[in-house]
This record gives C-alpha cells, structure tokens and sequence, in this order.
C-alpha cells in the first residue's frame, strides 16, 4: 500500500482481555517504531524494530505488552490482561533505513479503549 | 521534569495570523528537531526538519532552532483554517527513537 496501515481503527476490550494490534509498515521499510499516545499527550516511545530484530524496547510500560516482527515486515503490538490505563492511541511508523536523514511515516493508528 | 515541554494551548487566532508555536528541550545531545502536524483522528506527518541550530524556510512555514537556549520555534504565516490541527514538536539524538512534546492544539477562525 502507500502508507502505514494499522489494524484495527478502533478496539474496545474488556479489563483483562488479550489484544492484538497489526501494522502493515510502507513496503521496504527497514525500521519500525510503536508508540502510545495517551488523550491529550504527544506519543510516546514504545519499542523499535530493524528488520525483525527488536533492538530497542526500553519504552515498553510492563510485560503485559510485546511485540514482535517475524519476518522484518508486518509487526504486531500485543497486550495482555488489559488494564484501564492501557486506553491510548498506539501509533505505528515505519522509515527506510535507520540513516540520520530519514522521515518516519505513521500510521492512522489504533484506538483502544479498555472498559 | 519531561525531555520536551510544549505548551498545550489551546491556541485560537483569525485566518490570515502569524502563529508562533514553541518548545524547550533539556537534553543537550539531542540534534534533529522535527514538527509534526496530526490532524484529529490521524497519524503525525512530518512538517519540518532540521538539524542543529539554524532556521528552515518551507512556504508559509519557518522553523528555528537555538540550541544554546534548547529553544525550538515553529512559525505560520497567513494562517488558514486547513491549518487547524495539533502540532507536535519532536527530538531525537541520532537515528534513536524520537521524543515528543504535549502537542498545541491550533485552530484558526475563518
């Protein structure tokens, strides 16, 4: 596709339920980056993938959240046994390589809210 | 105290305004300066880029940066109201991950 696809736009889950977030990142793109974004906040940093290696996932708020890239292009955001406080955009980008001049493009992305 | 603070505004000005936006920053290793505008109910797009010190002219929109202060500033001249959106000031040292402001929320009266 042309840009980064996120799936699905919007998830309601119930406090404790599993979820699964995908992202389709710009074919050939390199790098993917997850982040969260909270209502009213700039997003944050969640985890960063070169290929399907996860080199950076510093960000990630508890083991309850993974990621993964099996084949260094669709990568999916899981959580488990949701909590209230997960309820946030999650925003995927992708950039073609990790070179210092290159822009990261993002994705729609998902709405989750936890009820 | 965060990395990158934003004032979140609200800001409200008539069509045709200059808007100035700014953000101050902590971490003097940081070396790429971004602006992102996200409109309601979409991802960022990158607006203006630029490393180190300096300023960037792109159309309508200027953008600066003074790293002795840790002073970044995005400018819009004539203001239209397609410019209503948030704008999200972005950091990062390196190729690392970036580092967001609050993000101001924009809206410019026809």
């Amino acid at each position: 596709g042309a840009g980064v696809s996120q799936s699905p736009r919007y998830k309601v889950a119930k406090r404790g339920q599993d979820v699964a977030l995908r992202c389709d990142p710009i074919s050939g793109h390199v790098s993917l980056f997850w982040y969260q974004q909270a209502l009213g906040q700039g997003p944050e940093f969640l985890t960063y993938f070169q290929n399907e290696a996860q080199l950076d996932k510093s960000g990630l708020p508890s083991d309850r959240f993974f990621a993964e890239r099996p084949e260094g292009s669709v990568s999916t955001l899981k959580i488990q046994r949701t909590q209230q406080e997960d309820s946030a955009v999650y925003l995927c980008a992708s950039s073609l390589d990790r070179g210092l001049n290159t822009e990261a493009f993002f994705g729609q992305g998902t709405r989750l809210t936890v009820v | 105290q965060k990395e990158v603070e934003q004032d979140p505004g609200p800001l409200s000005v008539p069509e045709g305004a200059i808007v100035s936006l700014n953000c101050t920053y902590s971490n003097s290793a940081f070396q790429y300066f971004m602006w992102y505008r996200q409109y309601s109910r979409k991802g960022p797009e990158l607006l203006m880029y630029t490393y180190s010190s300096g300023n960037k002219e792109d159309g309508r929109f200027t953008a600066q940066v003074d790293k002795s202060s840790k002073y970044i500033s995005l400018f819009i001249r004539d203001s239209q109201p397609s410019d209503s959106a948030t704008y999200l000031c972005a950091m990062r040292r390196g190729s690392e991950k970036l580092v967001f402001g609050k993000g101001m929320k924009l809206t410019v009266n026809p």
